[in-house]
């Protein structure tokens, strides 16, 4: 069974370009999670989505970020404007209806912006 | 509001030492604990987890056991290998059952073994 996919793993941009960070789930698993780990630092929570809803985005900054988990297709992470504070790895994570506190994490995009 | 604290790092231990990371909790009500690990370049991998009071979460050697007395979950291994070099994670999430609370995440403790 394929675990969670994260594409691209790697992603460098430019001050005001704006990143696409892609979070397919496990197959079966209808809850999205991604976490921010800024270096030398542990995760911390940006929002939570289900299927076509955003439930928790109380750990999203309020400018330039946006999340969305739709019908169809993987979880959207979407950067506008990079700046270099933005610079960090992005996790995302899933979990089955089941059990929804256990969350299985996917290897993660880095991000640089030069 | 929620947290975890973890043992600062780094930790450095010669091959088949006895390891402990301790973490301490603060959370309401009744959390599920867990500790997940990160190797260098990899996300994160859940590696054990303990949803009630005395539950002892157990997985590929390392063991840890959910004190409430104590608002603790350390975490132990009898004897670490070069190939449990990384980063420690311990973290907690909501009231347990199927109730939604995002999981917080401790620092990180840094384990590197050597030969």
């Amino acid at each position: 069974n394929a675990g969670v996919m994260q594409n691209p793993r790697h992603l460098v941009r430019r001050r005001g370009q704006e990143a696409r960070l892609r979070c397919s789930p496990v197959k079966g698993h209808s809850h999205v999670y991604w976490y921010r780990q800024l270096p030398e630092e542990g995760l911390k929570f940006m929002v939570y989505l289900q299927k076509e809803n955003i439930i928790d985005e109380s750990g999203m900054p309020k400018e330039r970020f946006s999340a969305e988990f739709p019908k169809e297709g993987p979880s959207i992470l979407r950067i506008q404007q990079v700046v270099r504070g933005d610079s960090a790895a992005y996790f995302c994570a899933s979990s089955p209806p089941s059990s929804p506190q256990t969350q299985y994490f996917g290897p993660g995009t880095r991000l640089l912006v030069l | 509001g929620n947290s975890v604290t973890q043992m600062e790092g780094p930790v450095t231990l010669s091959e088949e030492a006895f390891l402990t990371i301790n973490c301490t909790y603060t959370a309401t009500g009744y959390p599920s604990l867990f500790w997940y690990v990160q190797y260098p370049g990899e996300g994160l991998q859940l590696l054990l987890k303990a949803t009630k009071a005395d539950d002892k979460g157990s997985n590929k050697g390392f063991e840890a056991t959910y004190r409430k007395e104590t608002t603790s979950f350390h975490l132990e291994k009898g004897s670490v290998q070069v190939s449990d070099s990384a980063v420690y994670f311990c973290a907690l999430s909501g009231q347990g059952g199927t109730s939604y609370d995002k999981v917080i995440f401790g620092p990180g403790t840094s384990l590197s073994v050597i030969p």
